[in-house]
């Protein structure tokens, strides 16, 4: 994997179903994952720095894991719901490249 | 609230211009970063200043430049300005410099600038 990459592109699921996402970045030279929660019309906002393998984080109903040896990392959100709508970034501090360097997002639509 | 203040909102000028976009970082902030977000992409990185200096430089183009100022305001400078630069401008902000990978970046709220 040369650049951060995250799946799927878009996603539309029930209130209340649980669902998650995938981030592939560059394994080498690995430092920091980071996650973010973009809602339209604002700013994106942080919701994890992950720097260690086996790295598992939680906000709430929002938990993600790490494992910089494959390079990926998963995104769960428990019960989803409507508020939950948003695209969620995803970006690597790894690789070549040395800056942070994002992800396209998943868009994700909670239905009521 | 993040902190990171951009000014303008929203820019529309025509092809061939030069604009000056301008970013405050949070409070104790060094690091500023500079991202362009156009249509069906994502972030990308244009430029990074720590405490006054060029610290990381992305994909940006030869009639872009930026630089941060002593109060560590930083101001992106784009010129001759062509539709494709139609875009998202964001600027976020970080403590550190180089080590500041496990430091979130605080964005602001953006600039979209319409070129036409």
């Amino acid at each position: 994997i040369l650049n951060v990459e995250q799946s799927p592109q878009s996603l539309h699921v029930q209130e209340g179903d649980s669902t998650n996402f995938t981030c592939s970045f560059p394994s080498s030279n690995f430092y920091a994952l980071h996650w973010y929660r973009w809602e339209t019309a604002k700013s994106p906002e942080a919701l994890f720095v992950m720097t260690l393998n086996g790295d598992e984080k939680k906000k709430g109903r929002i938990s993600a894991t790490l494992n910089t040896k494959e390079g990926y990392s998963y995104l769960y959100i428990k019960g989803s719901q409507p508020e939950d709508s948003a695209t969620y970034l995803c970006a690597s501090f790894s690789g070549s490249a040395r800056q942070l360097t994002f992800g396209s997002g998943t868009q994700l639509t909670v239905l009521p | 609230d993040s902190g990171v203040t951009q000014t303008p909102k929203h820019l529309i000028t025509a092809t061939g211009q030069r604009v000056t976009l301008r970013c405050s970082p949070r409070s104790g902030d060094l690091s500023v970063y500079w991202y362009q977000q156009s249509l069906d992409q994502g972030l990308q990185f244009l430029i990074q200043y720590y405490n006054g200096e060029e610290r990381a430089k992305g994909n940006i183009l030869e009639r872009f430049s930026a630089q941060q100022f002593p109060d560590l305001h930083s101001e992106l400078n784009l010129s001759s300005l062509e539709l494709g630069d139609s875009a998202l401008y964001f600027c976020a902000s970080s403590p550190r410099g180089e080590s500041s990978y496990n430091s979130p970046l605080h964005f602001g709220n953006g600039t979209r600038l319409t070129v036409t």
